[in-house]
């Protein structure tokens, strides 16, 4: 069955540095996302993308972060000066269309120090 | 007032029983609607999903979605160990959004 793959499984940076957060999405899908879960807290709604380009982003999507997709199959997320609030797991999620099921990665948990 | 609500937990059920999980929302023009489980530390994975009035079912789970009410629950009959898990709830949002907003999730142990 076709999955969401993300890597790494694990990121610890210090404070202020670069991440980049990585995703292949399932290869017929369109619409690709980024959620955030704080730990005890709910999923969060990052961004969405379509046709190579953001279509939908929320408040908490900031100038600090930015979405890419270098070449046909990767998805990036990058957070430019990581903050110590900015600890989370990080779901990629892909979907065939809008308001279609969301599949998910099995996330790629962030530790800011 | 919060998007997607949900009773945080824990619902307890003896193995066998039937669980009953309830979500509300706040935007009438919501229309689809996602269930969701969380093992802790895992991803989500969805389970059901319903866009009309009514009753859903699929094997032992059963979604209910009533609009007027801005009402959706999920029936999880049999309940086994292996259910035991947070169950998000998750709308839509109406227009040409692409989101999908999570509820903060309800927790599910059942009991052996």
């Amino acid at each position: 069955e076709p999955e969401v793959t993300q890597t790494p499984s694990h990121q610890v940076t210090q404070m202020g540095q670069e991440v980049i957060l990585r995703c292949v999405p399932i290869s017929n899908h369109l619409y690709f996302y980024w959620y955030r879960q704080i730990l005890g807290q709910k999923v969060e709604f990052l961004v969405s993308f379509y046709n190579n380009e953001i279509s939908e982003k929320s408040e908490i999507f900031d100038d600090q972060f930015s979405v890419e997709r270098p070449d046909g199959s990767n998805f990036t997320l990058k957070i430019r000066s990581t903050k110590l609030e900015d600890s989370a797991m990080y779901f990629c999620a892909s979907s065939t269309g809008i308001g279609e099921k969301l599949f998910f990665g099995s996330g790629t948990q962030l530790s800011v120090l | 007032q919060k998007e997607v609500e949900q009773n945080s937990g824990p619902l307890s059920v003896p193995e066998g029983a039937i669980a009953s999980l309830n979500c509300t929302y706040s935007d009438r023009g919501s229309q689809s609607f996602f269930w969701y489980r969380q093992y802790s530390g895992k991803s989500p994975e969805l389970i059901m999903f319903i866009y009309s009035n009514g009753d859903k079912e699929d094997g032992r789970f059963t979604a209910q979605l009533n609009k007027a009410s801005q009402y959706v629950s999920l029936l999880i009959r049999d309940s086994q160990p292996s259910d035991s898990a947070t169950y998000l709830c998750a709308v839509k949002v109406p227009g040409g959004y692409q989101k999908v907003t999570f509820g903060t999730g309800t927790k599910l142990q059942v009991i052996p």
